[in-house]
């Protein structure tokens, strides 16, 4: 069975804070796949970033950055110099080798303020 | 071009009422899904098809009723509606083979209000 733990529900930060959301995952597959999502408040699901099993280096992109840990199945995404534009739901994801469906976790509520 | 629609973006109906909800894919993909969100913010896999068959039912009850009639649609059909059944409904797509795993494109998301 495959499980994703998002343990944060809900983060407050002040505008350029720096800010972590972290995630865990359990999978007895060896091939599996993660993902971040983002739900900002119109709702839609916004794709970050992919990651196999097999790539375990660190990846940023501009203010995001996301490290990929197989030792402690954990797979956090770090916000630099939040913005009020970041307050989002944030969702990480598990995907196995069979038939691509998603395992999210409960996601993070992160809200932004001035 | 929207890449995964779907129709209505709002959908409000009484207790024991049938409906549908459509969604289309013009990025070619080969395999689309259904997801449900509630109102908790709890997203979880409802169906999953590949070639217009299907591949994953995950424990949906009967009154759900996907319908593929081509690789580019996946409708969603839903019989005697109850007020559990409120909550955003995703559908999305992907393409499947020996390079898989690549993101899955959402749509906008349907939102069931049963009352």
């Amino acid at each position: 069975a495959q499980k994703v733990t998002q343990a944060q529900t809900e983060i407050s930060v002040v505008e350029k804070e720096d800010v972590t959301l972290d995630c865990v995952y359990e999978t007895r597959d060896t091939t599996y796949y993660l993902f971040w999502y983002k739900q900002p408040p119109s709702g839609e699901l916004v794709f970050l970033i992919r990651r196999n099993s097999f790539d375990e280096q660190n990846e940023i992109s501009g203010r995001y950055s996301w490290n990929f840990q197989k030792s402690t199945s954990s797979f956090n995404f770090t916000i630099t110099a939040s913005q009020v534009v970041d307050s989002a739901v944030y969702f990480c994801a598990l995907m196995n080798s069979g038939y691509s469906t998603l395992t999210f976790g409960k996601g993070t509520m992160l809200l932004v303020s001035p | 071009d929207t890449a995964v629609s779907q129709t209505p973006k709002y959908l409000v109906t009484q207790m024991g009422n049938d409906k549908s909800i459509k969604c289309e894919q013009n990025l070619g993909h080969d395999t689309m899904y259904w997801y449900k969100q509630d109102s908790k913010k709890f997203l979880k896999i409802m169906f999953s098809y590949n070639n217009k068959e299907l591949i994953i039912n995950e424990t949906v009850p009967n009154r759900f009723s996907p319908k593929s009639p081509d690789k580019a649609h996946l409708n969603l059909h839903i019989n005697s509606l109850e007020l559990g059944d409120s909550a955003v409904y995703f559908c999305a797509s992907s393409q499947l083979g020996l390079a898989s795993h690549n993101e899955q494109f959402f749509g906008p998301g349907t939102r069931l209000t049963v009352l």
